[in-house]
Parts: C-alpha cells; structure tokens; sequence
C-alpha cells in the first residue's frame, strides 16, 4: 500500500479510554490525512496535514486531535474513546494538492471497536 | 439529503458484461471526480480521475461526468472475476483541498 504502515490493524477498547492510532509513510508525501469509513457513509475526513505540525480539521473532527512531529508520521489521538467512534480508519498521503494531483495513497486500516 | 448519493448494491453480474456504476450529486460546485476500488480489508485506490464532461477511458474503464445532470458514471467492460469490489466515487470543488465521498456500491463478478 504505497509505503504506508497503520498501526495497529486492529484494536478492541473500552469507552472513556484514549486511543492512539499511528500512520508511517516512507513517501516523504507533504500531505496526510485521516478518514474513517462506516457503512453508508463513505469515507469521512477526521483531520489532515500539510506539513511538520501543520494540520487542519475536517468534516468530523470532534473528539479527535492529531499530531504530526515528523514527515513520516501522523498520530490520530481519540481523547476518550465513545462508541460512535467504532469505525474503520484509513490513513492516506498525497504528494500535493494541485490541480493535476489528486491521487491519494491509502492505508490498509485499523479496525476500531469501542465497547 | 447527502451532497453525493451512490446506491450500496450489491451489484452482480455474470463474467464478461458490463459493469456500469453511477453517482450524482447536488452541489455544483464539484469540478473534479474520481472513481477508487477497495478491495475487502484493503484501502481505496484510484482508478480514474476527470475534470471536464465526457468520456475518459483507460483499459477496460470509462468514466463519464455530465455535469449538467449532475450524474458522473463508470463503465467497466468485460468485467472480471477480479473487478469484485467496492467502488466510491469521489468529488473536489475547484477551490480546497477537501474530497467528497459517495458511499461506494459493491460489485460482484461471477465466474
């Protein structure tokens, strides 16, 4: 997948508890963003990056935060973890945000269930 | 109402017809559109992308947009056993950086 690692692939927690999920990338790619995906929904942008601690919000990005210290690395934090936050989450890098570009590169996913 | 609608499926069809998928959407503002696949337990990946209206075709895929109706469609001709997977649409407006899912609809292709 486009030299993008997510981790974990899959995790079990309890509500009230944070999770951190991590996106590696060996791209060097500037952009990075973090969806989820449910049934009938599509996929969601949560927050994105545009560089080393730059980042911005997206569609559905209460009760995330994230954090990118390193061009390889983008961290989705979720403060205190509640079910409607069972999703699938999927990482993705994109190379720039022109006109001719919009090919996005995505993780394999980390499936989160939150009991 | 969603800004872009796609009907779930599943859709099945015997191998070697032809696979037509479609979304529309309501904001007029959408300029560019994408068509991903994602296989089960994998991520999207791209397969066509288009700016104006008309045709596109690469391989055994067209994408077609007409932007009047708000209808963007995909054709996959001489579908595969391979093809069976989910497809979401995707739309940009001319400014931003944000894309726009549709919900995707999965495809069957029997042997």
């Amino acid at each position: 997948d486009a030299g993008i690692t997510q981790s974990p692939r899959h995790k079990v927690t309890e509500t009230g508890t944070p999770v951190t999920l991590r996106c590696h990338q060996t791209e060097n790619h500037r952009y990075m963003y973090w969806y989820r995906q449910d049934p009938g929904h599509g996929l969601r942008l949560i927050h994105y990056s545009y560089g080393v601690k730059d980042t911005d919000k997206g569609e559905v990005s209460d009760g995330y935060s994230v954090s990118r210290s390193k061009t390889e690395d983008f961290l989705l934090t979720l403060e205190s973890a509640t079910s409607s936050q069972t999703s699938v989450y999927f990482c993705a890098i994109s190379e720039s945000q022109g006109l001719t570009n919009e090919k996005l590169f995505f993780g394999s996913g980390t499936q989160l269930s939150v009991l | 109402q969603k800004e872009v609608e796609q009907d779930p499926g599943p859709l099945s069809v015997p191998e070697g017809a032809i696979v037509s998928l479609n979304c529309t959407y309501s904001n007029s503002a959408f300029q560019y559109f994408m068509w991903y696949r994602q296989y089960s337990r994998k991520g999207p990946e791209l397969l066509m992308y288009t700016y104006s209206s008309g045709n596109k075709e690469d391989g055994r895929f067209t994408a077609q947009v007409d932007k009047s109706s708000k209808y963007i469609s995909l054709f996959i001709r001489d579908s595969q056993p391979s093809d069976s997977a989910t497809y979401l649409c995707a739309m940009r407006k001319a400014a931003g950086n944000k894309l726009t899912f549709g919900g995707g609809t999965r495809v069957l292709v029997k042997p």
